[in-house]
């Protein structure tokens, strides 16, 4: 167990449908990262919070949307949903640590549109 | 922003060979990452390079870094089976996100 929590670690849905992806980083993290990784488009930067501000923004699609919680959990929220965006996501948790910041990730959640 | 290539995008590797695995990366990187990834699975740290002329070890892998040419490698020597897998580099640039490379994908037939 990494400490990063990811539910659920499966989700089969409908093209058309939304969907809430959930991350708790490991204790004491302040930034979380979220993180597509699909066949053709290898592993994509969506979007990065810390403690609970947006702090960066990579190629995430407008359909899709993500907070941090007060208590720093985050969710990633996908919507109106296409084939496309079957992947695998990943969270991630950063803390610094001597002189470096360590990244641990999550499970993943294996998205299935079909 | 960062960009980071990596070469080959697959290795077919013999038991008991050594083999290398290329990480160009684009522009100023603090830092410098490399993870293994069985399928499905998730991403496992292996090192963090910190600066110019560092090198790590592990077992059979060591991870090297030169920022002036912009370039990390991980070596494997004597390749065995449990070491198939995916590994990437990543970089920092100048942000705090991961960018990634494409990814190896290493197989070790015997």
């Amino acid at each position: 167990d990494s400490g990063v929590t990811q539910t659920p670690k499966h989700l089969i849905t409908a093209t058309g449908q939304r969907v809430t992806l959930r991350c708790s980083p490991r204790s004491g993290d302040l930034s979380v990262y979220w993180y597509q990784q699909s066949l053709d488009q290898g592993l994509q930067f969506l979007i990065q919070y810390y403690n609970g501000e947006e702090r960066a923004k990579g190629n995430i699609l407008e359909r899709f949307s993500a907070q941090q919680f007060p208590d720093l959990h985050s969710e990633l929220n996908l919507s109106s949903l296409e084939l496309g965006d079957s992947a695998l996501y990943f969270c991630a948790s950063s803390a610094p640590l001597k002189g470096f910041y360590g990244y641990t990730f999550g499970s993943g959640t294996r998205l299935t549109v079909v | 922003e960062l960009k980071v290539e990596q070469n080959p995008l697959f290795l077919s590797m013999q038991e008991g060979k050594n083999y290398t695995i290329y990480c160009n990366y684009s522009t100023t990187s603090d830092r410098l990452y490399w993870y293994r990834q069985d399928p499905g699975k998730s991403l496992e740290s292996l090192f963090v390079l910190l600066s110019n002329g560092a090198v790590k070890q592990e077992g059979r892998l060591m991870a090297s870094l030169d920022t002036k040419a912009r370039l990390s490698t991980l070596h494997i020597t004597a390749a065995v089976h449990d070491l198939s897998a995916t590994y990437f580099c990543a970089g920092t640039g100048t942000a705090s996100k991961l960018t990634f490379g494409t990814g190896t994908r290493l197989q070790v037939t015997l």
